[in-house]
């Protein structure tokens, strides 16, 4: 399986602001996919982030809110913008593993918003 | 649109009994995925195990088999000689295929507690 990495591992934000979550994988991967897991909660997934095109948004999810890059196969960033103690949840990015139909994830971003 | 459902919240089960978690599955595809995860209280996502729609064996990975009933779409994980590391959230999840269609529907979870 991959060994996937997120950064930062928790932050504490104010309402308003922006946070930029960073997902790195030690191999080249096709598809990156980015959770939100809301306190207590299951996870429900927000886009999928493929390489070299424009990241596919769950109905809910906007791009205006939760921007996405993919500059290459190995790293993705997800941003949460103009922020409220609503997006307070763990934020998961996943890969698609080597032999498909199977998923890994990282460790996930700890986010509360004050 | 696939569902995901997870009726029982919480369970419970002594050091090295065996308890089985419950997951029920609505799709109208006839190939798909379906895997259990594990999320211990350090919130690390483990894939336990998957089993293919279309293998009629029941997938195992060591302590951890499951009871994959296609008609009933039904898909229950059996953990054996529980042990109290298994202490976790639990997460059945369906997969239609890879690619696009490899994005992860997830049920609610389940709540394991393994007392000593």
């Amino acid at each position: 399986s991959a060994v996937i990495s997120q950064k930062p591992s928790r932050d504490i934000c104010q309402r308003g602001t922006s946070l930029t979550i960073q997902c790195q994988v030690d191999s080249q991967v096709t598809m990156m996919f980015w959770y939100r897991q809301q306190p207590g909660q299951s996870l429900t997934l927000i886009a999928t982030a493929n390489q070299g095109s424009e990241a596919t948004y769950e109905s809910g999810f906007v791009i205006d809110k939760f921007p996405i890059s993919r500059p290459n196969l190995t790293f993705s960033t997800l941003t949460v913008s103009n922020m409220s103690p609503e997006d307070s949840s763990i934020y998961l990015c996943s890969v698609e593993g080597q032999g498909y139909y199977e998923q890994y994830f990282g460790p996930g971003t700890r986010l509360t918003v004050t | 649109a696939q569902t995901v459902t997870q009726s029982q919240p919480e369970m419970s089960v002594q050091e090295a009994e065996t308890v089985t978690l419950s997951c029920t599955y609505d799709t109208s595809e006839s190939n798909y995925y379906l895997f259990w995860y594990k999320q211990p209280p350090s919130r690390q996502m483990i894939l336990v195990i998957r089993q293919e729609a279309y293998k009629q064996q029941n997938a195992t990975e060591n302590r951890f088999s499951v009871n994959f009933q296609k008609a009933a779409k039904s898909f229950s994980l059996k953990i054996s000689d529980s042990q109290l590391g298994d202490t976790a959230m639990y997460f059945c999840a369906f997969m239609k295929g890879a690619g696009a269609n490899s994005k992860l529907t997830f049920g609610k979870g389940i709540t394991l507690s393994v007392r000593p």
